[in-house]
């Protein structure tokens, strides 16, 4: 069964410093990975996937991560956090596989992510 | 802007009633999920649709169905509310091309009293 834990339910940092979000997974297939980020009162957007490619993956709005499978991570990153980052943010995996369920994906729990001026 | 449209935006229920949630996604995209995301958690996937045929079911009872159809159109049914169906409802749709990637409508906020 695919898993997906966020470290921190809570992230503050200050504008201009580093933004590190935690993500491990557990899937018995090789996966794919995402990160969404949710503004309050909205749906989702994508901010960047992982799908078997390059294994550091940018994303919109300057974000990064890397997917790392010895540490079965994929930690979100942006070197200067802007007070426009400041939303929830959530890890995703799916089976990689188009059809059935196992295309779905399963998320973390979420952080939400706090920038101060 | 993803292109999926949700409706209503909110709704008030009663426990016991009733609810039709729908969805509005692109041309080519002939998959959609639909997922519940109660307060202060992650969504969790309720079902899936492709080609009008439901093809896969997350951890929810019979009470929530679905039906998908061929103008790219989805709805979410729950009956006999309870409590705890409380949420935000989000759907989500596929392209025929890129399985992998789903966009996200705005959802729906269903309050159960």
């Amino acid at each position: 069964a695919q898993s997906v834990t966020q470290l921190g339910s809570h992230v503050s940092v200050s504008e201009g410093a580093l933004v590190l979000l935690r993500c491990n997974y557990s899937s018995s297939v090789p996966p794919y990975l995402f990160w969404y980020v949710q503004y309050p009162n909205q749906g989702l957007q994508l901010l960047l996937k992982y799908t078997s490619a390059a294994t550091l993956v940018k994303g919109i709005n300057g974000f990064e991560a890397e997917f790392k499978k010895s540490e079965t991570s994929f930690h979100l990153t942006k070197p200067s956090a802007h007070m426009s980052d400041a939303a929830e943010y959530f890890c995703a995996v799916s089976g990689g596989n188009y059809g059935g369920s196992q295309g779905n994906l399963i998320f973390g729990k979420g952080t939400k992510l706090s920038v101060k001026p | 802007e993803t292109g999926v449209t949700q409706s209503p935006t909110h709704l008030i229920k009663t426990r016991g009633q009733q609810v039709t949630l729908r969805c509005s996604s692109q041309s080519g995209h002939n998959t959609v999920s639909w997922y519940q995301q109660a307060l202060g958690q992650g969504p969790q996937f309720i079902f899936q649709y492709y080609r009008e045929e439901e093809n896969g079911r997350g951890n929810f009872p019979p009470r929530f169905s679905g039906l998908q159809f061929p103008n790219y159109s989805s709805e979410l049914n729950v009956n006999a509310l309870e409590l705890d169906d409380s949420a935000l409802y989000l759907c989500a749709s596929r392209h025929r091309d890129r399985g992998y990637e789903q966009y996200f409508g705005p959802g729906t906020r269903l309050t159960v009293t």
